[in-house]
């Protein structure tokens, strides 16, 4: 059961624009979300994060958006960097278990 | 580094063999999981440990998958008599566990290719 779903599985942007990185889930018990960047051959690196009392949060050039009656977050990446190229992937859980779920993931890739 | 350790980084077996992977949580971590990716997939939650304590497990662990985690400390995962369809990139993650914000870190992975 996919609770967690990153429809697109790629995204080119040009450096110095912004990118527009999307998920949506299912669950409405999930109340954490994050985001995680994953280079070749490492594994998944904690980018970003958003509770559900929020509906915005921000670090430096990386913003998560969180719309609750969508089920719907976004994270923008503004201005995008060819160091940004990843394979991004969206996490969600609930605080009443520890089963996070996760996005099957979009490949980033900023051209310069 | 004091980041998610795990060893081995790769590991090739026969069918049928067992391998056994370990996971070095970040020190002052409560909490370590095991997941499993596969190619074009985002990973899937096998486990996880309350400090030693195993307090889930995902119906995809089968009974030929176990994992240990003896002193609250490190962590392995043994899987026992392998099948190709184990073939896939094992990653450990660790957190401090406060809720309801539980930001888990993850290691490097182990891939295991199973012939």
């Amino acid at each position: 059961d996919q609770q967690v779903k990153q429809n697109s599985p790629s995204l080119s942007v040009q450096e110095g624009r912004i990118s527009i990185l999307n998920c949506d889930y299912t669950n409405s018990m999930f109340d954490y979300f994050l985001w995680y960047k994953k280079y070749p051959a490492e594994g998944p690196t904690f980018l970003i994060s958003i509770s559900s009392i929020k509906d915005k949060n921000e670090d430096g050039r990386f913003t998560v958006f969180l719309n609750k009656s969508a089920k719907h977050l976004s994270l923008h990446i503004v201005p995008s960097q060819p160091g940004d190229s990843a394979v991004y992937f969206c996490a969600a859980s609930s605080s009443n278990n520890n089963d996070m779920r996760f996005g099957a993931g979009t490949r980033l890739t900023v051209k310069p | 580094d004091t980041g998610v350790s795990q060893d081995p980084r790769h590991k090739i077996t026969k069918r049928g063999q067992n391998v056994t992977f370990r996971c070095d949580p970040i020190s002052e971590h409560n909490r370590l999981y095991w997941y499993r990716q596969t190619l074009g997939q985002g990973p899937e939650f096998l486990t996880y440990f309350q400090n030693e304590a195993q307090l889930e497990k995902s119906r995809l662990l089968s009974d030929r998958f176990s994992a240990e985690r003896p002193k609250g400390s490190f962590s392995t995962l043994e899987i026992q008599r392998t099948e190709q369809g184990d073939s896939a990139m094992y990653l450990c993650a660790s957190s401090l566990a406060v809720l309801p914000t539980d930001t888990q870190y993850f290691g490097p992975g182990t891939r295991l290719t199973v012939l």
